[in-house]
């Protein structure tokens, strides 16, 4: 079966402090990987994805197959990152977007 | 970059009634479209995968006559929630990827219409 796992339900640390929120997927196949992200009040944003392999805001992901990870990660968090993210599977290109669970990360000043 | 628009943004009615919420594509065609909902503190759930001019495909679990999906032009989906009651009450969120551009586009969201029930 798909699933899309994110054991973290708050995550919060200081401004500055090393960022790392989790995912772990099980798909038949090759799945896409997206991060997608929520700010307050705002809609639903595509942070980055795995084919991309590039930086956004600082953060960057690696697929790792052979652990079905795809954890997000930030050397140096600050406060503009306090917000809602979402891990999101693809099956393949033209099916539809799971989503795991989210993290809520909260960057203490 | 490409835009969804979701309308109305807030709905509020009586138990009994049909609310239609619609979907559009400003700036790119979709001929699939997907519909989240979202409980408070939960993630989103997906409901359907609308296609234009063929019929939904719902996921397990969800009533095709509760909730009617038409896609009958390129850059507009509608979701109506029929006889709605306060269990509905919810967060609708649809989606759309820009097929224009291949089919290794990711997903752009609109804003949401926020239902509740009286």
């Amino acid at each position: 079966a798909q699933r899309v796992t994110q054991p973290e339900k708050l995550l919060s640390v200081f401004k500055g402090a090393p960022v790392e929120l989790k995912c772990n997927y099980s798909y038949s196949g090759s799945p896409e990987l997206f991060w997608y992200v929520q700010y307050s009040r705002q809609r639903l944003q595509l942070l980055l994805r795995h084919i991309s392999r590039e930086s956004i805001k600082g953060f960057t992901a690696d697929l790792n197959k052979g652990e079905t990870s795809f954890h997000l990660k930030k050397p140096f968090a600050q406060e503009e990152d306090s917000a809602m993210y979402y891990c999101a599977p693809r099956g393949s290109s033209a099916s539809k977007i799971i989503f795991g669970s989210g993290t809520r990360l909260s960057i203490r000043p | 970059g490409a835009v969804v628009s979701q309308h109305p943004s807030r709905v509020i009615c009586k138990s009994g009634t049909s609310v239609k919420i619609e979907c559009r594509s400003l700036d790119f065609q979709a001929t699939t479209m997907f519909w989240y909902r979202q409980f408070p503190k939960q993630s989103l759930m997906l409901m359907a995968t609308s296609n234009e001019g063929s019929k939904a495909t719902y996921e397990q679990g969800v009533e095709k006559d509760k909730f009617l999906i038409n896609h009958a032009s390129l850059t507009l989906s509608t979701l109506t929630v029929t006889s709605a009651h306060p269990e509905d009450s919810s967060f609708y969120i649809c989606s759309a990827r820009d097929q224009g551009q291949g089919h290794n586009q990711p997903q752009h969201f609109g804003d949401g219409t926020r239902l509740s029930i009286l």
